[in-house]
């Protein structure tokens, strides 16, 4: 089985100051992950993946994610928010995990962005 | 633009209702993954399909079906409407059925039951 934690649900910003995201997972095999960004009324977007290469990934618009196997851990981060930063956020962890492809999605973390 | 293309983009109808959302899925990619997303439930996986047959199987209710036709677009059928089913339903597609590739996103249908 697999599973995915987003350890806050809100994280509060102000513009041009380090963002960090926090993701949790677990699976019984090598898993593939995702970090996708939600803006409002839109449908989601691939921000990165990780699929077993190097374990520092970078994004589009600036964001990367650091995959640590010892933590199980695929916390996003980017050096600088901007106002259009915000949006919803989601981590996902899929590959075969138990005979199942299907992907599974956190919760998401609302990423509010102060001026 | 993902690629990925649903209609209608929003729907209203009442309780006990039939509903059909239809979603075209990237050039290219072979695998529809069917979702549906609420404020308390988050985003839940209802159904995949890859290359017209039925993969994985989710949270999809008795009175929800779909299919995958040979064109490669997918319609989820809702049946039975209750005020509970109000919900963003978005379709994905990605090149393969192994979970290890990107999912592309439509925009969503968003369903309102009265």
């Amino acid at each position: 089985a697999q599973s995915v934690t987003q350890l806050d649900s809100h994280v509060s910003v102000s513009e041009g100051t380090p963002v960090l995201l926090r993701c949790n997972y677990s699976s019984s095999y090598s898993p593939s992950l995702f970090w996708y960004v939600q803006h409002p009324n839109k449908g989601l977007q691939l921000l990165l993946k990780y699929t077993s290469a190097a374990t520092l990934v970078k994004g589009i618009n600036g964001f990367e994610a650091e995959f640590k196997k010892s933590e199980t851990s695929f916390h996003l981060t980017k050096p600088s928010a901007h106002m259009s930063d915000a949006a919803e956020y989601f981590c996902v962890v899929s590959g075969a995990s138990g005979g199942s492809y299907i992907p599974t999605f956190g919760r998401g973390t609302s990423l509010i962005v102060h001026p | 633009d993902s690629g990925v293309t649903q209609t209608p983009k929003h729907l209203i109808t009442a309780t006990g209702q039939r509903v059909t959302l239809r979603c075209s899925p990237r050039s290219g990619d072979l695998s529809v993954y069917w979702y549906q997303q609420s404020l308390d439930q988050g985003l839940q996986f209802l159904i995949q399909y890859y290359n017209g047959e039925e993969r994985a199987k989710g949270n999809i209710l008795e009175r929800f079906s779909a299919q995958q036709f040979p064109d490669l677009h997918s319609e989820l059928n809702l049946s039975s409407l209750e005020l509970g089913d109000s919900a963003l339903y978005f379709c994905a597609s990605s090149v393969d059925w192994t979970g290890n590739q990107p999912q592309h996103f439509g925009d969503g249908t968003r369903l309102s039951i009265l």
